[in-house]
């Protein structure tokens, strides 16, 4: 079965401790996508990668850093800079071509205390 | 840069009835989609419009895109308590991706 998997489901970390989520896909899709959604609201693009070994910021890149060593994974690091960091966080990937339909994994909730 | 307005952000709905939730972008582009989100889950694709004028159907659910006008509707017709839920939007733009902020949607009996 392809798809994408995230884990874990649910994180708690102490403030001033660094975690990474992990996301990884089996779709062969080559972009991938980091979101961030707060409780009643839309979502936030943290960082997206189109290509492997090439990312980029997106509108709430402070605090996360990403890597993409391989075309298959995308793992965020929520770093102890990122002042809010207790969120749903949502992995995405697509194709880079048509249809650019965007496919989520099932996400992982941040609760740093 | 891109803006994407969705209403309305509530929507409670007796079953049976019929509505549409209403998406506005502020840039120019063919390429829109429609998810739908359950309460503590992730997004599921619902629609994938890339052309003025599309119309995609499932079920109760039709959506519609005219790219002249900026405007995508999703139409629900005699709504079921199933179709309780919060649709997103959204936008793409040469694969930068914006979401609206959600239309909460609860279907009462």
């Amino acid at each position: 079965d392809g798809g994408i998997t995230q884990s874990p489901k649910y994180l708690f970390r102490k403030e001033g401790q660094n975690v990474t989520l992990s996301c990884e896909q089996n779709l062969n899709h080559d972009a991938m996508y980091w979101y961030r959604q707060d409780p009643g609201q839309g979502l936030r693009l943290i960082y997206y990668s189109q290509i492997v070994n090439d990312f980029q910021k997106g509108d709430i890149a402070e605090g996360y850093s990403v890597s993409r060593e391989k075309k298959e994974s995308f793992p965020l690091t929520v770093t102890s800079a990122q002042k809010n960091p207790t969120a749903f966080y949502l992995c995405a990937s697509s194709l880079n071509s048509l249809p650019y339909e965007q496919y989520f994994g099932p996400g992982t909730r941040l609760t740093v205390t | 840069e891109l803006k994407v307005e969705q209403n309305p952000l509530f929507l409670s709905m007796q079953e049976g009835k019929n509505y549409t939730i209403y998406c506005n972008y502020s840039t120019t582009s063919d390429r829109l989609y429609w998810y739908r989100q359950d309460p503590g889950k992730s997004l599921e694709s619902l629609f994938v419009l890339l052309s003025n004028g599309a119309v995609k159907q499932e079920g109760r659910l039709m959506a519609s895109l005219d790219t002249k006008a900026r405007l995508s509707t999703l139409h629900i017709t005699a709504a079921v308590h199933d179709l309780s839920a919060t649709y997103f939007c959204a936008v793409d733009i040469d694969n930068d991706m914006r979401f609206g902020a959600g239309t909460r949607l609860t279907v009462k009996p």
